[in-house]
């Protein structure tokens, strides 16, 4: 079993749609969740990162961690062409330490 | 933040060849991180390059394979040695922000490298 598994997708939504983007994990040692963002020959740019447990929201964009099933979301609503782009999690144990990936989930917004 | 370039940002390159990918940053930054991106995998860490030491290598991954060069704070080189199609992927030049006043240390990413070996 991986330590983090996330289904790589495609996921095709009609622009205005909401999106749920999930991860699940193993390790229970993993305080720090994150979210990445690739668009198709660009670097990964971190969208969100969470602290423990809880919710954060940042604009139409909302990361929630529930340590206690090991499994963190991402929720984007009015989703838009722009979102399409390939969604990766990742956690580590540390701020300061190097984060383990999912594999990315790809998102296809269409008008 | 941090910005990073990387050359080249594609090549394809015969069996049994070596290609060395360059990576830029626009600041000093302690520790850079080399992945690769292969379809349908997670970002694997291949080594972090400290400036003044040796790479540490991941597992399954070693120095013969991929030989990493960090002459200073802002530079680093990752060579593909010895090349196979099974090298093909992206491989990717990273940073980390730190500070211990900072709860999270931001990771950035260069644009990548993709490489095709037939």
């Amino acid at each position: 079993q991986k330590e983090v598994e996330q289904d790589p997708g495609p996921l095709s939504v009609p622009e205005g749609a909401i999106v749920s983007l999930n991860c699940t994990y193993s390790n229970s040692a993993f305080q720090y969740f994150m979210w990445y963002r690739q668009y198709s020959r660009k670097g990964p740019e971190l969208l969100m990162y969470t602290y423990s447990s809880g919710n954060k929201e940042d604009g139409r964009f909302t990361a929630q961690v529930d340590k206690s099933s090991k499994y963190i979301s991402l929720f984007i609503r009015d989703s838009q062409p722009s979102d399409s782009a390939t969604y990766l999690c990742a956690m580590s144990p540390g701020g300061s330490y190097i984060p383990t990936f999912g594999r990315g989930t790809s998102l296809i917004v269409h008008p | 933040s941090a910005v990073i370039s990387q050359k080249p940002s594609r090549d394809i390159c015969q069996r049994g060849t070596s290609l060395t990918i360059q990576c830029q940053v626009d600041s000093q930054v302690t520790m850079m991180f080399w992945y690769r991106q292969q379809p349908g995998q997670s970002l694997t860490l291949i080594a972090t390059a400290n400036q003044g030491s040796e790479a540490t290598y991941e597992s399954g991954f070693v120095i013969d394979k991929f030989p990493i060069s960090r002459p200073n704070l802002t530079f680093s080189t990752l060579t593909v040695s010895n090349m196979s199609p099974e090298d093909s992927s992206i491989y990717l030049c990273s940073v980390k922000t730190s500070g211990i006043r900072r709860p999270y240390n931001e990771q950035f990413f260069g644009p990548g490298t993709r490489l095709t070996v037939l």
